[in-house]
C-alpha cells in the first residue's frame, strides 16, 4: 500500500514569505507527526495529532509555525513570515495510533530554503 | 528533559563484518522505549529495531541486535554480517511511554566498505 507521503518535495522561499507544507498520512492511521531535521543533525519533534487535535505541540518553535489536520488525515504545517534559519529538512510520520507499539512510519520529507 | 547521545558522527565497517554503534540518554523516566533508526540518502526514515525498557531482554531483528544496559542508560546497536545496504544514517531514539513523541540523537554515519 502507499506509505506517507509529503509535498512538496524541495522548496525554496525567500525570507519573510509564507509557506505551507502538506503531508498526507496512510490510510486509516489516527496519528500524525511532524518533525524538523537540520542538516547534519536527528529529527527534532514539532508537533503530535491523534485524529483532528493537536495531542502536543510542545516542539513547535515559535507562533509563526502552525499545523492543522481539519478532518483527521491530511495535515499541512504552515510556517509564516520564514526566516534563514527555518531551513530545513521537515519530516511528517503516521502511526495506527499514539502508543509506543503503533510504529511511526514516515515520509521522504520536504526540504524547506529560506534565501 | 530526556536527551539522546550518540557519540560516534562516523563509523565505517568491512562487508560481513560485524559493528557495533553506541547510544546513551538521559531520563528520570523508568517507563520508556528506546528505538534504532535507519536514514539512507533517500531520507527515508526506516524502523530497524525497537525495547521497551521493562525488558530485560535484548531485542533481536535478524542482523540486528541490541545491547540494553537500563542502570548505565545504554543503548548499543551492533549490526552483525554487514552489507552494503547497510550504508545510512542510524538514529537512536528515546520516547517516554505513551507519548508518541520521538526524542532523537545527533546520528551516527555508517559506511560499509566492500
Amino acid at each position: 500500500g502507499a506509505g506517507v507521503s509529503q509535498t512538496p518535495s524541495n522548496k525554496v522561499t525567500e525570507k519573510g514569505k509564507y509557506v505551507e507544507l502538506r503531508c498526507d498520512p496512510i490510510s486509516g492511521h489516527t496519528a500524525l507527526y511532524w518533525y524538523r531535521q537540520s542538516l547534519g543533525q536527528g529529527p527534532e519533534f514539532l508537533i503530535y495529532f491523534q485524529g483532528t487535535g493537536a495531542a502536543d505541540d510542545s516542539g513547535l518553535p515559535n507562533d509563526r509555525f502552525f499545523a492543522v489536520r481539519p478532518e483527521g488525515s491530511v495535515s499541512t504545517l504552515k510556517i509564516q513570515r520564514t526566516e534563514r534559519g527555518d531551513s530545513a529538512v521537515y519530516l511528517c510520520a503516521s502511526s495506527l495510533g499514539g502508543s509506543y507499539s503503533n510504529e511511526q512510519f514516515f515520509g521522504p520529507g520536504t526540504r524547506l530554503t529560506v534565501l | 528533559a530526556q536527551t539522546v547521545t550518540q557519540s560516534q558522527p562516523e563509523m565505517s565497517v568491512q562487508e560481513a563484518e560485524t559493528v557495533t554503534l553506541s547510544c546513551t540518554y538521559d531520563t528520570s523516566e523508568n517507563n520508556y522505549y528506546l528505538f534504532w533508526y535507519k536514514q539512507p540518502p533517500s531520507r527515508q526514515m526506516i524502523l530497524v529495531i525497537r525495547q521497551e525498557a521493562y525488558k530485560q531482554q535484548n531485542a533481536t531483528e535478524n542482523r540486528f541486535s541490541v545491547n540494553f544496559q537500563k542502570a548505565a542508560k545504554s543503548f548499543s546497536l551492533k549490526i552483525s554480517d554487514s552489507q552494503l545496504g547497510d550504508t545510512a544514517m542510524y538514529f537512536c531514539a528515546f520516547m517516554k511511554s505513551n507519548t508518541g513523541k520521538l526524542i532523537f540523537g545527533q546520528g551516527t554515519t555508517l559506511q560499509v566498505k566492500p
